[in-house]
């Protein structure tokens, strides 16, 4: 059981480009997120989707894009990458809206220069 | 304002040396509190949900506690294994997730 898979572990960017982070999970929950971890700071919810079709904003939502095509997937896109958007980046799912039993996949370090 | 606080920042322990982190909480209403366990370079692990003060959750050298401000995170006898970052987050009723800095936790063999 795979669990949640986010690719790739490492990215550089250079200021301007757009990427997009992908992360999967094998487990059919309906609930999926992104959160951003920076030092210093705790996690931070960016966007987040309570089923195929249906996403919303976390606290910080701006820069980034998401959507939800398949129970499956849960792309983030960054538009416009900017030096503030250096963080590690982490993938969750669960079956209830939250951290509630919440499995993380192993997460994206992304520079941006 | 909704908010999460964990003390220590850091704690060296000896092994086998018992001891407690703390989780304090404020927030509108609370819909859970939660414990995970992080690694180095790795995501979170999932350890406890609470819901309400007075409840109770064990697992292994672990046990976890809650109050109306705060939650505990005892460890009883703890191993090398036992080190690393343990974070605590709440979730009110308008689905509001804050997470906590974490506190580092480094047993000594």
């Amino acid at each position: 059981n795979a669990g949640v898979t986010q690719t790739p572990k490492f990215q550089v960017l250079k200021t301007g480009q757009s990427m997009t982070l992908q992360c999967a999970q094998d487990m059919n929950h309906e609930y999926m997120s992104w959160y951003r971890q920076d030092p210093g700071m705790g996690l931070r919810l960016i966007h987040y989707s309570v089923g195929a079709g249906i996403t919303d904003q976390g606290e910080v939502p701006n820069g980034y894009n998401v959507s939800r095509s398949t129970t499956e997937d849960f792309p983030l896109r960054l538009l416009s990458a900017a030096p503030s958007q250096t963080s590690v980046y982490f993938c969750a799912s669960s079956t209830q809206q939250g951290p509630f039993e919440a499995f993380f996949g192993q997460g994206t370090r992304l520079t941006v220069v | 304002e909704d908010q999460v606080t964990q003390s220590p920042e850091a704690l060296r322990l000896q092994e086998g040396e018992s001891s407690s982190l703390n989780c304090s909480y404020t927030v509108s209403g609370l819909r859970g509190l939660f414990w995970y366990r992080q690694d180095p370079g790795k995501g979170p692990e999932f350890l406890f949900t609470l819901y309400s003060a007075g409840e109770e959750k064990e697992k292994e050298r672990l046990k976890a506690t809650l109050t109306k401000k705060e939650s505990f995170l005892h460890i009883t006898a703890p191993k090398p294994e036992d080190s690393a970052t343990y974070l605590c987050a709440v979730q009110d009723w308008g689905d509001k997730i804050i997470f906590g800095k974490g506190t580092r936790l480094h047993i000594l063999p």
